[in-house]
């Protein structure tokens, strides 16, 4: 079974640039999470969905950072424009049902705004 | 105060030593609990999860108070293969609200 698809793996992009990172969960996982991890930190949880409903999205930085899942599948999250601070690696997570609560992560998508 | 607390480490341990880190939380409310391994340039991977009771995998053992809200692992006859970042997780009730510490890193020395 496939798991957590992320790309790109590494972007480099100048500030005031924009981005898209994008993330295809487990087959069958409704609930899918974007964590941004600055470096010897945990990660940070942007945004959680479930299903195509964004449930949790108070960390999310809404005037730069935008997220969208239309049909409760794969996932895009975008900044625009980027910051210097927003270098960081952007993980994406997804969970499946159940009670087990074990969350699956992509490799990340590494992000260098020079 | 965060949500989730780690001692960052590091830790530097010889081969065959035995290493504890805790973690506490500050949502007394909060569901379950578990411990994620991190190598370096990777992603988090599930390498427990921790019960009430206590839980033991192998050279791993997890336990839970809830009283004083703190979470520990304890891994015996550590391995080079054990060097990684240890990172303390938290579910809240009800919303899967899944909250991350900043982790723990460990070094194991031959």
């Amino acid at each position: 079974e496939a798991g957590v698809v992320q790309s790109p793996r590494y972007k480099i992009i100048e500030k005031k640039q924009p981005v898209a990172f994008w993330c295809n969960p487990i087959s069958g996982h409704n609930t899918l999470y974007w964590y941004r991890q600055n470096l010897g930190q945990g990660p940070e949880l942007l945004i959680r969905y479930e299903n195509e409903e964004a449930v949790d999205d108070s960390q999310l930085p809404k005037d730069r950072f935008s997220a969208e899942r239309l049909k409760g599948v794969d996932s895009t999250l975008k900044i625009q424009p980027a910051e210097l601070g927003d270098s960081a690696v952007y993980l994406c997570a997804s969970r499946g049902g159940g009670n087990t609560g074990e969350l699956f992560f992509g490799e990340g998508s590494r992000l260098t705004v020079l | 105060r965060k949500e989730v607390e780690q001692d960052p480490g590091p830790f530097n341990v010889p081969e065959g030593a035995t290493v504890a880190f805790n973690c506490t939380y500050s949502n007394s409310a909060s569901q379950s609990f578990f411990w994620y391994r991190q190598d370096c340039r990777k992603e988090p991977k599930l390498l427990m999860s921790v019960y009430s009771s206590g839980n033991e995998d192998g050279r791993f053992t997890a336990q839970l108070n809830r009283a004083s809200q703190y979470i520990s692992l304890l891994i015996r006859d550590s391995k080079l293969s054990d060097s990684a970042t240890y990172l303390c997780v938290v579910l809240s009730t009800g919303g899967f609200k899944t909250i991350f510490g900043a982790g723990t890193r460990l070094f194991v020395k031959a």
